[in-house]
């Protein structure tokens, strides 16, 4: 079945740093991807797609200069948190879509971000 | 009114009971629908899809859309404490984006 790797799983940052999140496609070639936010017994919240070499499309609220997405190839997009604080501590999970068994969206493992 | 409704539960059943999870949605233009499993701390993995109305069955779950009263369910026969999770109602149409529902979580006693 298609299969979405993110990593890290789990990660630590110290409040000012930044932060990246890679999102890859092992087994198919995904067209779009989008990565969401998730607070605790909350639903997923997108906050922007992605087009391989097209400029990420953001919700509305998400700061596009805080939350950079690349998506450089069919396969990778990559989402970093620059100038953590520790409000933008949360779980972020991507997904890609591209033909599978169909047109459909796979999911991430998801990243757990903490900033101290 | 929100796009989709999912009533967050929670529900305990025990094992071995007939589970069933509903969302009700406003949006016509939604043409595929989806019913995601969540374990914490994990993505969501994908259940059931469906296209359109009508129904589907894989092992023991079944996903049934009724188009016509914006309605979808889940049910899990034979329900294990394995199924405890929180399961995800989400639709798309009309754009890319995958709308969800809020999650229900289950619980399931052995």
């Amino acid at each position: 079945g298609a299969v979405v790797s993110q990593h890290p799983s789990r990660v630590i940052c110290k409040s000012g740093t930044s932060v990246k999140i890679e999102c890859r496609s092992l087994d198919f070639q995904a067209t779009t991807m989008f990565w969401y936010r998730q607070f605790p017994k909350q639903s997923l919240m997108l906050m922007a797609t992605s087009n391989e070499g097209s400029k990420a499309t953001y919700e509305q609220g998400v700061e596009k200069d805080k939350f950079l997405i690349n998506h450089a190839s069919l396969t990778l997009s990559t989402l970093t948190v620059t100038s953590a604080h520790p409000e933008d501590s949360s779980f972020y999970i991507c997904s890609a879509r591209g033909w599978t068994e169909y047109y459909g969206y796979t999911f991430g493992s998801g990243t757990r971000l903490t900033v101290v | 009114q929100k796009e989709v409704e999912q009533d967050p539960g929670p529900l305990s059943v025990p094992e071995g009971a007939i589970v069933s999870l509903n969302c009700t949605y406003s949006n016509s233009a939604f043409q595929y629908f989806m019913w995601y499993r969540q374990y914490s701390r994990k993505g969501p993995e994908l259940l059931m899809y469906t296209y359109s109305s009508g129904n589907k069955e894989d092992g023991r779950f079944t996903a049934q859309v009724d188009k016509s009263s914006k309605y979808i369910s889940l049910f899990i026969r034979d329900s294990q404490p394995s199924d405890s999770a929180t399961y995800l109602c989400a639709m798309q149409g009309g754009s890319e984006k995958l709308v969800f529902g809020k999650g229900t979580k289950l619980t399931v006693n052995p």
